[in-house]
């Protein structure tokens, strides 16, 4: 079965701190990886992709162990703004796209003033 | 940029309608998703499609069907609306190559009474 594990939180984390959570992955031949977020009542969006050599985007950084099979998201200096919930997917397709994507459930992060 | 729309952002249905869900994206995108999204369950595939008149049962395809007779419109049917429908659908497309981030409609909140 395809799993992709988050921990819900919710986080709640003050303004300026760091916070970072892990999503877990079942199939390890599982090839594309990304953080989705998703505000109140609206849709998920690209955060970003994550790459074996990890990246990052400003304040925010990804990392790919695929050794240990999962993916983390580093958020530095946080802000209010980034309250959101944190969608991590994998696509563990073995090679069609159209089905390969799996969603976690969320980690719902709330950035307090 | 991508834009994925979605006919209805409310609808409130009675039990045993008949419900049509429409989904239109502007990408020329091979692949179009269905999901429903419920609190604590995450993101639930219901059917896919990649290619005009192609559909795949996703996890959750009781009680829908799709259709996708042009490739930008993507179709979601509740045959006869139940309680147990109320939700939040979305509608996301992919180009057909693994790997490419899912782009999102705005969701359709789906009341049935």
């Amino acid at each position: 079965r395809k799993e992709v594990e988050q921990d819900p939180g919710p986080f709640n984390v003050p303004e300026g701190a760091t916070v970072a959570f892990n999503c877990t992955y079942s199939n390890s031949a599982s090839q594309s990886f990304f953080w989705y977020r998703q505000d109140c009542r609206k849709e998920p969006k690209l955060l970003m992709s994550v790459y074996s050599s990890g990246n990052e985007d400003g304040r925010f950084t990804a990392q790919l162990n695929r050794a240990s099979q999962y993916i983390s998201l580093l958020i530095r200096d946080s802000k209010l703004s980034d309250s959101a919930t944190y969608l991590c997917v994998v696509n563990m397709g073995s090679g069609g796209g159209a089905d390969g994507l799996t969603f976690g459930k969320g980690t719902h992060l709330i950035i307090q003033p | 940029d991508v834009k994925v729309t979605q006919s209805s952002r409310y609808l409130v249905k009675r039990t045993g309608e008949k419900v049509f869900l429409e989904c239109v994206q502007d990408m020329d995108h091979e692949n179009m998703f269905w999901y429903r999204q419920d609190p604590g369950l995450g993101l639930r595939l219901i059917y896919f499609s990649y290619d005009v008149k192609m559909k795949e049962k996703g996890d959750i395809p009781e009680g829908y069907s799709v259709s996708r007779e042009k490739k930008e419109r993507f179709s979601l049917i509740l045959e006869s609306a139940s309680t147990n429908q109320t939700s939040m659908y979305l509608c996301a497309s992919s180009p057909r190559d693994w790997g490419y981030e899912q782009y999102f409609g705005p969701g359709t909140r789906l009341t049935v009474t």
